[in-house]
């Protein structure tokens, strides 16, 4: 089965760029999204089609996939981001999501 | 505003059955796949399987396949999750969320996440 691949942790001081990656085999092949989740609360998403933000979600997140490896970067961190971070993909008709990536901002 | 509301927190002993709900509104819940995604206690988001509404087409991780059903209700606008023998390794926040788009479009909005706690 496909497997996606993050860091457990990354951690990123307030107005410092954040980059999180998601690794699987020949990612950039496929569409990836990310969610935000933060504690108690449902995840939402930040980025669709590698690239894209829905409305309402601020210009510092952006991502981008080539290869094997796409990545969320929030660039100003603010300790607002501080939450969890999933990468998903489908592989063909099932949905894979990675492992989830805890950003700190300290 | 599109929006998903998902059943109230559950507690139940293990061998119990459960059927969990998540209803759609804002929007045409016949048009949008419905998946359900599990969260174990600590854990990652976890695919479950998906629904369309329309006709009732379900697809199941092979990981969930027999272990849960899923199922729509398009005249409630609603779909669910069921189990018919719960384990205490069924714990967890199940979610439920609307696939934006077709083929490979991304989940959005999630619904408020539904807590099951099975214990004897």
């Amino acid at each position: 089965s496909y497997e996606l691949t993050q860091p457990l942790s990354v951690s990123v001081s307030p107005g410092q760029t954040a980059s999180i990656t998601c690794s699987g085999d020949k990612l950039g092949d496929k569409y990836v999204c990310w969610y935000q989740q933060k504690p108690g609360q449902s995840p939402v998403l930040v980025i669709y089609q590698d690239r894209k933000r829905p409305s309402g979600i601020p210009e510092r997140f952006s991502g981008s996939n080539s290869g094997n490896t796409a990545t969320l970067t929030i660039s100003g961190t603010q300790a607002m981001d501080e939450a969890d971070y999933y990468c998903q993909a489908w592989d063909t008709t099932t949905v894979v999501f990675g492992g989830g990536t805890k950003l700190t901002v300290l | 505003e599109v929006q998903l509301v998902q059943s109230g927190a559950e507690v139940k002993k293990p061998g119990e059955s459960l059927k969990i709900s998540c209803k759609g509104s804002g929007y045409n819940f016949t048009s949008n796949w419905i998946a359900w995604v599990r969260q174990m206690p600590g854990k990652g988001l976890e695919w479950m399987g998906i629904i369309y509404p329309r006709d009732s087409d379900t697809r199941y991780s092979p990981s969930f396949q027999g272990q849960v059903t899923i199922s729509a209700d398009k005249s409630m606008s609603t779909a669910y999750l069921q189990w018919s023998s719960l384990k205490a390794s069924d714990t967890a926040i199940y979610y439920c969320a609307r696939q934006n788009g077709s083929g490979i479009s991304p989940f959005d909005p999630w619904g408020q996440g539904t807590q099951v706690t099975v214990a004897s």
